[in-house]
């Protein structure tokens, strides 16, 4: 069975300041790893996504991640935040050939101005 | 359409009343999920389907949830007996052809249920 952990439940961050979450996977074989961003009263965006290919992955609104298959590891990273980046952000994974997301718990980001 | 449409966006149900969430899928997408989200926290698979079959319900309860993608009408999931627990944000997603291919799963903008 899959599974996803994101360690930090809340973290809060002034503008400016370099953000780095963590997301943690567990799957025997071939995986497809997103992030996604839920703001406030809204749906589930896609930031980005890893299929194949380059593990350092670069999504909207300035955000990027890395792959780092030895960690089980797919941390999502921005060198400067915005105060309009406030909103939970969701790890999730898919092993391949399995068609479901399975998500982590989520990460709320609060961003002070 | 160019996104999943989620209706209602709201719903109150009195326990032990039906509830029935519509959803539907971008245009010429063929698989279709549907998300439980209790307290803005964990994301609980409940069913996909690849088209109108039911492709994985493993996250199904076995009482009360059911669901249906029949063609030509929007997707459904339907609660019987409506429990306080029930009370969530009921998300759908579609995709194309086949998600391991590299499609990205998009979601609506939910359906949030509360049973008082």
């Amino acid at each position: 069975a899959q599974s996803v952990s994101q360690h930090n439940h809340h973290v809060i961050l002034s503008e400016a300041a370099s953000l780095e979450l963590g997301c943690n996977y567990s799957y025997g074989g071939t995986v497809n790893l997103f992030w996604y961003v839920q703001y406030p009263g809204q749906h589930l965006q896609l930031l980005l996504k890893y299929f194949s290919g380059d593990p350092l992955v670069k999504g909207i609104k300035g955000f990027e991640a890395e792959f780092i298959k030895s960690k089980f590891s797919f941390n999502l990273r921005k060198p400067s935040v915005q105060w309009s980046d406030t909103a939970e952000y969701f790890c999730a994974v898919k092993g391949f050939g399995n068609e479901k997301l399975t998500f982590g718990t989520g990460t709320r980001l609060t961003i002070i101005p | 359409g160019e996104e999943v449409a989620q209706t209602p966006k709201h719903l109150v149900r009195g326990e032990g009343q039906k509830a029935k969430l519509y959803c539907a899928p971008i245009k010429g997408h063929s698989y279709v999920f549907w998300y439980q989200q209790v307290l803005k926290n964990e994301f609980k698979f409940l069913i996909s389907f690849q088209n109108e079959n039911v492709f994985d319900e493993t996250g199904m309860p076995k009482e009360r949830f059911s669901a249906k993608c029949l063609p030509n009408s929007p997707c459904s999931l339907e609660i019987q007996a409506t429990k306080l627990e029930d009370s969530a944000v009921y998300f759908c997603a579609s995709s194309q052809l086949v998600p391991s291919s590299g499609n990205t799963i998009y979601f609506g903008e939910g359906s949030w249920l509360t049973v008082v």
